[in-house]
């Protein structure tokens, strides 16, 4: 089956350090991969995609992944984190609909 | 551009009682997905619909659960009888292309929150 795992449920980092927020795939034939944040209470907004062609994706916000075939990995990734990235970040692979990971909270402390 | 909307935003519903959500993709969009996302919890696939069509239905449960999406109007998620577990946030999504192309992102509306007490 196509899927994701998000290994970490929460991730914490200051504010002005850089942040990852893991994600591998388990995907048969070329996946497609996406990032999504979602805010208290919102829905969820689209950060970024991998679909073919450079490794490293640039996004929204500042953010970007890097495709990483051997490790099967698509991690989340911004140089500089700010207070206002806190919030739940979901990495998804799309089989038709999208099948998404279990959600990792971000918390930036100042 | 308006993107997904849908209402009610904020849905309470007594045990056994019917429940519809109202989902009006982005224009342009004909493609909309359903999805539940339970407290504590991802986000789980119910149902994928074309304009008058279920392309993929596989994660909605067998009972009491039904969507359609008319040719004019509102994709509508319906659920008979409602039950405490069904208490849940309710996300529609939309994109402009045929999902098994892979590279469309979703678009996804705010949410409903449905409480059943």
């Amino acid at each position: 089956a196509q899927s994701v795992a998000q290994p970490e449920d929460q991730v914490n980092v200051a504010e002005g350090n850089p942040l990852t927020v893991k994600c591998t795939y388990s995907v048969s034939g070329n996946p497609y991969l996406f990032w999504y944040v979602q805010y208290p209470n919102r829905g969820l907004q689209f950060l970024l995609k991998y679909i073919t062609g450079d490794n490293l994706v640039k996004g929204s916000y500042g953010f970007e992944a890097e495709f990483n075939k051997s490790q099967t990995s698509f991690h989340l990734k911004k140089p500089s984190a700010l207070v206002s990235d806190s919030a739940l970040y979901f990495c998804a692979v799309n089989v038709g609909a999208l099948n998404f990971g279990k959600g990792t909270s971000l918390l930036v402390t100042p | 551009n308006a993107g997904v909307m849908q209402n009610p935003r904020h849905l309470v519903r007594r045990r056994g009682q019917e429940a519809r959500l109202r989902c009006s993709p982005m224009k342009g969009h004909s493609h909309v997905y359903w999805y539940r996302q339970l407290p504590e919890e991802g986000l789980k696939f119910m149902v994928y619909l074309q304009k008058e069509n279920i392309i993929d239905e596989s994660g909605m449960p067998k009972e009491r659960f039904s969507a359609e999406f008319p040719k004019e109007g509102p994709s509508i998620l319906r659920i008979q009888q409602v039950v405490r577990g069904d208490s849940a946030a309710y996300f529609c999504a939309s994109s402009p292309g045929l999902a098994g192309d892979g590279g469309y992102e979703q678009y996804f509306g705010p949410g409903t929150r449905l409480t059943v007490t």
